[in-house]
C-alpha cells in the first residue's frame, strides 16, 4: 500500500537553529498537508499546498514557517528560528483529491527543540 | 465554526469487554466529513473510517463499528471484544465543505486494554 514517509523520524534541534522536516508524498497525489502535535494534545492544521503554492495556513503558521516542494517528490517543511514550544510531532500527509475526502498521514517526525 | 468534542480523556477497559468512544461535533456546514483516526504508542495515524454528512448508514467492520447521528452531532465509536492491541489514543476529525482541505481534530481519547 502507497505511504508517506516522513524524514528523519526523530530531530533534535538547539533553539534558534534552522530545521527542515521531509516528507515524501504518495506519487499521483496532487494535494500535501503539515499538522502539529505537541505532546498529549490533539492533532493541528499548519498548512495546505496545491499546485506549488499554499492553499490554506493557520494561525500558527507564521513567518517562522515556510514549505516547499523543491524536486517534484519530496515536500518540505522549514522552520526559520526554532523556539522550546515548536517541539511536537509534525505530520505530513497528502491526498488526490480535496483533502475532506480523507488523506495519508506520514509516520510523523518529532522535533524537540532544547 | 468548526470544533470536535471527545469528552472521554482516558478509557481502561478489561480485554473481551465492549467499549464506545464518544465524538460530538460542531459544524455550520451542510455537507461535511467525519473521521476516525487511531494513534497507537508508536505514534502514527491509522485512518479508520470517513463518513460523509449525506450517510447515516451505521458501519461495521470485524469487531469496529460507527453509529452516526445528525440529530444529536454525534459520531461514536465502538469497539466490540476488545484487545490489547486496541491500546492507543483515538481521534475523531471533521472537515467540512465550506472550510477548505483542513481538519478539525477532537483532543482524542486514551483506551487502555488490560489483559
Amino acid at each position: 500500500e502507497p505511504e508517506v514517509t516522513q524524514t528523519p523520524s526523530h530531530q533534535v534541534t538547539q533553539m534558534g537553529q534552522e530545521v527542515i522536516l521531509r516528507c515524501v508524498p504518495i506519487s499521483n497525489h496532487l494535494y500535501f498537508y503539515w499538522y502539529r502535535q505537541i505532546l498529549g494534545q490533539k492533532v493541528e492544521f499548519l498548512v495546505s499546498f496545491y499546485n506549488n503554492e499554499i492553499s490554506e495556513k493557520s494561525e500558527i503558521f507564521d513567518d517562522q514557517f515556510s514549505v516547499e516542494r523543491p524536486d517534484g517528490s519530496n515536500f518540505t517543511l522549514k522552520i526559520r528560528s526554532t523556539k522550546l514550544e515548536d517541539s511536537a510531532m509534525y505530520f505530513c500527509a497528502s491526498s488526490e483529491s480535496p483533502g475532506r475526502r480523507g488523506y495519508t498521514f506520514g509516520s510523523g517526525t518529532r522535533l524537540t527543540v532544547v | 465554526a468548526q470544533k470536535v468534542t471527545q469528552a472521554q480523556t482516558e478509557i481502561s477497559v478489561v480485554e473481551k469487554e465492549d467499549v464506545t468512544l464518544d465524538c460530538v461535533y460542531e459544524t455550520r456546514d451542510t455537507t461535511y466529513y467525519l473521521f476516525w483516526y487511531k494513534q497507537p504508542p508508536s505514534g502514527e495515524l491509522v485512518f479508520l473510517i470517513r463518513r460523509n454528512s449525506f450517510d447515516e448508514q451505521n458501519e461495521i467492520s470485524g469487531r469496529y463499528s460507527w453509529n452516526f447521528q445528525k440529530s444529536t452531532s454525534s459520531f461514536n465509536f465502538t469497539i466490540t471484544a476488545s484487545q490489547v492491541v486496541d491500546s492507543a489514543v483515538y481521534f475523531c476529525a471533521l472537515s467540512g465543505s465550506n472550510t477548505g482541505n483542513q481538519f478539525y481534530f477532537g483532543t482524542g481519547t486514551s483506551l487502555t486494554v488490560i489483559p
